[in-house]
Order: structure tokens, then sequence, then C-alpha cells
């Protein structure tokens, strides 16, 4: 699985879009990008994931750029129930059911 | 629909005993993953079972063991306990397709005294 690296801690105003940065420069042609996301004391819940072309749903958009060696979590309208843990996880397929999680950001939605 | 269902929610056991935690999937989920979080860090998979079978283990010692079930439920068995092993143990299910996201549980928290 590629390597991510994401900033440590990010703040956003309630109301505002947060977006969040991932940087996975190695990532291969068939590897996928994930966002998983852990509140406190929750286990990680799936946000969205997609391989070239942005993705959105319910939760969030995702922003892959075009080499693919960067993408962009986009919650549109933070509330404080989106402060957490946010996860960027690149991996070809999820068949084994193994995630390698990284240190994540700590987004952290303020009033 | 039921999310991912794991018991007990807590435990507090003393080294060297044996410990067992239980996963139920989400309906319809034939693979189920272990995970263990220790505080401060992020998840670390353990194990992956499909349709009862184990398909894929992490860099955890024999202690830890894994078997799942013909309802596709599941246990993990962790042996002789050490004070390391306090963690938050989550249980993650998915259709086991190709790209089926992990759907995760709230984990059983493990306190070794």
């Amino acid at each position: 699985d590629a390597k991510t690296t994401q900033p440590p801690s990010m703040d956003c105003a309630e109301g505002r879009a947060a977006n969040l940065p991932c940087n996975h420069s190695t990532i291969s042609g068939n590897e996928y990008v994930y966002w998983y996301r852990q509140i406190h004391s929750q286990g990680p819940q799936y946000i969205i994931h997609g391989l070239k072309n942005n993705e959105t749903n319910e939760m969030a958009s995702l922003i892959i750029t075009e080499d693919r060696k960067s993408s962009t979590l986009i919650l549109p309208h933070a509330t404080l129930r989106d402060t957490a843990v946010y996860y960027c996880i690149a991996l070809i397929g999820t068949s084994y059911g193994k995630l390698t999680f990284g240190q994540g950001t700590i987004l952290t939605v303020h009033p | 629909d039921a999310g991912v269902t794991q018991s007990p929610t807590h435990l507090i056991k003393t080294r060297g005993q044996h410990v067992t935690l239980r996963c139920s999937p989400i309906s319809g989920h034939k693979s189920v993953s272990w995970y263990q979080q220790v505080l401060g860090q992020g998840p670390q998979f353990i194990f992956q079972y499909y349709e009862k079978e184990e398909r894929g283990r992490g860099n955890f010692p024999d202690r830890f063991s894994a078997r799942q079930f013909p309802n596709y439920s599941s246990e993990l068995n962790v042996n002789a306990l050490l004070l390391g092993d306090s963690a938050l143990y989550l249980c993650a299910s998915s259709l086991g397709n190709y790209n089926s996201p992990l759907h995760f549980g709230n984990g059983t928290r493990l306190t070794v005294t």
C-alpha cells in the first residue's frame, strides 16, 4: 500500500467547508484512496473512496488530482459532530480486510 | 439495519489470563477483520476471515487467534494476556468483494492489570 501523508491537525469553523488534504505521491495505478474518520471512543467510520474520478456521497466529496499524487476530502458544511481523526488510506483493494492506518488528521470544528 | 456489534464493550482481565471477544457482522457480510488500537495510535490489522477461513494475518504473536462461524460471526481469542495487550479491539465486516468498504463496530475496551 502506498504511504500517505496528512497534516497532524486542522481547524474549521462550524458551517464552513472543511478541506482535508492527503499526499500519496507513490500511489500505483490500481490503488484506491479511502477515507475513514474516528470520533472519540467509537470505531472508524467509512466516508468515501475513489480511484481516478471525483466522488461525492451524502457525507463528503473526494477530489483526486489528475496525476493521482494527492487528494482532498471536502466536508461541505462542517458541524461540531464532524470533530474527529480523519484517515486517508491508499490500497489496491479491501478483499483481504487489511487497512493500514497512519496518524491521520485531527479535525476540530469550532462554534 | 444493525451495524457491526461487538461484545463485551468493556473488559478487565489480569496478566496471564485468557480473553474471548465476540463480533457479529452486518447481515449479508461474509468477511470479518480484527484490529487492535492502542491509545494514541491508529488501528492495527490482526486477522481477516472470509467464509470461515483465515485470509490474512498481521504481525501479532501466536497468542492471538480467531475463528469465524457458519453464521459469519467471529471470535478473537488472546491467551496469556500481557499488560501491553490493553487496547481497543475493533471488528470490521464487509462483503469481501474486491472493493467493498469495511464497516467497523465500536470495539471492546480491554484493560489488563
